[in-house]
């Protein structure tokens, strides 16, 4: 089967710096994603790891290592508008196989 | 560019009625995804379509869903008859291929009374 699992809730400061974990098991491995979903609204794409290592985007970076299942998103220099859900994919085998969505975790960011 | 388009935005009706809900996928993208999100559930897959062809309908709960994807530009997912456990946001996304990024639409919120 297919799992994948991230921390329901987290709650961090405005202007610091916060780490949201994905771990996962999966049939095979093509690719994880990562995802922004704010309350009432769509999910939006933020990132794509296929390779081990960190992938950086302002102030969004992504890690990936595959021999451990494993990913993070990096949140820097939060701020309010980063309260959101962050919904963590992975795209288990190469061809026409759809992603599979973790159920998110909720990001709260406090003054 | 124009993202994903899914109307109504909204649907309230009493159970038992039909509901329709539309989606028009990017131009170009070859996939498309009908999504149901829940807070006990969160993002399940209901059915994606490839190259307007359905490849798997595991997902959809029960005989009352039905989706269909007539031409590369439109999709519909119907629920006949509407029971209060199908309230949810519906979301329909589309790819290029399946397994890239999809893109979503802004989803339907559906309230079944």
């Amino acid at each position: 089967g297919q799992n994948i699992d991230q921390p329901t809730e987290m709650t961090a400061t405005e202007g610091a710096i916060v780490q949201i974990n994905c771990t996962y098991q999966t049939s095979g491995f093509n690719g994880l994603f990562w995802y922004q979903q704010h309350a009432g609204e769509a999910p939006t794409f933020l990132s794509y790891n296929v390779l081990d290592g960190l992938e950086e985007k302002g102030r969004f970076s992504s890690f990936l290592s595959r021999s451990k299942g494993y990913s993070y998103l990096l949140l820097k220099e939060l701020q309010m508008k980063d309260s959101a859900s962050y919904l963590c994919a992975v795209a288990p085998e190469a061809g026409n196989t759809p992603l599979v969505f973790g159920k998110g975790t909720r990001l709260s960011v406090i003054a | 560019d124009a993202g994903v388009i899914q109307s109504p935005r909204h649907e309230v009706t009493e159970m038992g009625q039909e509901v329709t809900l539309r989606c028009k996928p990017i131009s170009g993208h070859n996939s498309l995804f009908w999504y149901r999100q829940t807070m006990m559930r969160g993002l399940e897959l209901l059915i994606y379509f490839n190259n307007n062809v359905p490849i798997d309908d595991s997902g959809m709960p029960e005989d009352r869903f039905s989706a269909k994807m007539p031409n590369a530009s439109f999709s519909t997912l119907k629920i006949q008859p509407s029971e209060p456990r199908d309230s949810a946001v519906y979301f329909c996304a589309s790819s290029f291929r399946v397994g890239q990024p999809q893109h979503f639409g802004d989803g339907t919120r559906l309230s079944i009374l």
